[in-house]
């Protein structure tokens, strides 16, 4: 079936550092993906997204990646910074639908 | 901006209670879902609406329905609350019809959660 994973659960990265947060997926019909920001205690938050025609995006200190070839995506945070810590999720969607479909989620955690 | 509420953030119900977890969205949008969030596991989609009255089940309906009287309001319903049941819920609303392609209609604002516990 579809899936959407993430190759590490946790990520520990120096505050000033850069971050690459991976995402593998399944459904080559996906059109859009999306990567969201969870803190604790709160509900996930769009950071960034990218078509599947693109294969690279910025944003504020954000880049999403996308190899259409191997099926991955990876989300790359600049200078990251301790309110950067949170759970990362990415999220594919596609088709007759508005369903997305979330990977489990990568924890990054910064060290002062 | 776009504003997502859910009822309760924390709620403890004993099995077999019918619970009622409500989500209100006030940004007119088409599209709400359910999740529910389990270490490990990720969202998994347990019902969503296109529209009032309603109702398409996600990956994991069982033990669950919903209901959609009005446009802003989507409330998920446990018949009868088991221990399995137990997790964080979340409601998220998005804009668009369905297969429209664009990126609002993937676009989901999410609630902050509520976290259930069955004893």
């Amino acid at each position: 079936g579809e899936s959407v994973g993430l190759h590490l659960p946790t990520l520990s990265v120096q505050e000033g550092d850069n971050s690459i947060i991976n995402c593998a997926y399944s459904n080559s019909a996906s059109d859009y993906f999306i990567w969201y920001k969870q803190e604790s205690g709160k509900g996930p938050q769009f950071i960034i997204d990218i078509r599947s025609n693109m294969d690279k995006r910025q944003g504020q200190r954000v880049t999403v990646l996308l190899n259409k070839t191997v099926k991955h995506l990876s989300l790359q945070i600049a200078a990251t910074q301790p309110g950067d810590s949170a759970v990362y999720f990415c999220a594919g969607g596609g088709g007759a639908t508005n369903k997305l479909i979330f990977g489990t989620g990568t924890l990054l955690a910064v060290q002062p | 901006d776009v504003k997502v509420t859910q009822s309760s953030r924390y709620l403890v119900k004993r099995t077999g209670e019918k619970v009622f977890l409500e989500c209100v969205q006030d940004m007119d949008h088409e599209n709400m879902f359910w999740y529910r969030q389990d270490p490990g596991l990720g969202l998994r989609l347990i019902y969503f609406s296109y529209d009032v009255k309603m109702k398409e089940k996600g990956d994991i309906p069982e033990g669950y329905s919903v209901s959609r009287e009005k446009k802003e309001r989507f409330s998920l319903i446990l018949e009868s609350a088991s221990t399995n049941q137990t997790s964080m819920y979340l409601c998220a609303s998005s804009l668009g019809s369905p297969g429209q392609g664009t990126l609002r209609a993937y676009e989901q604002y999410f609630g902050p959660g509520t976290r259930l516990t069955v004893t």
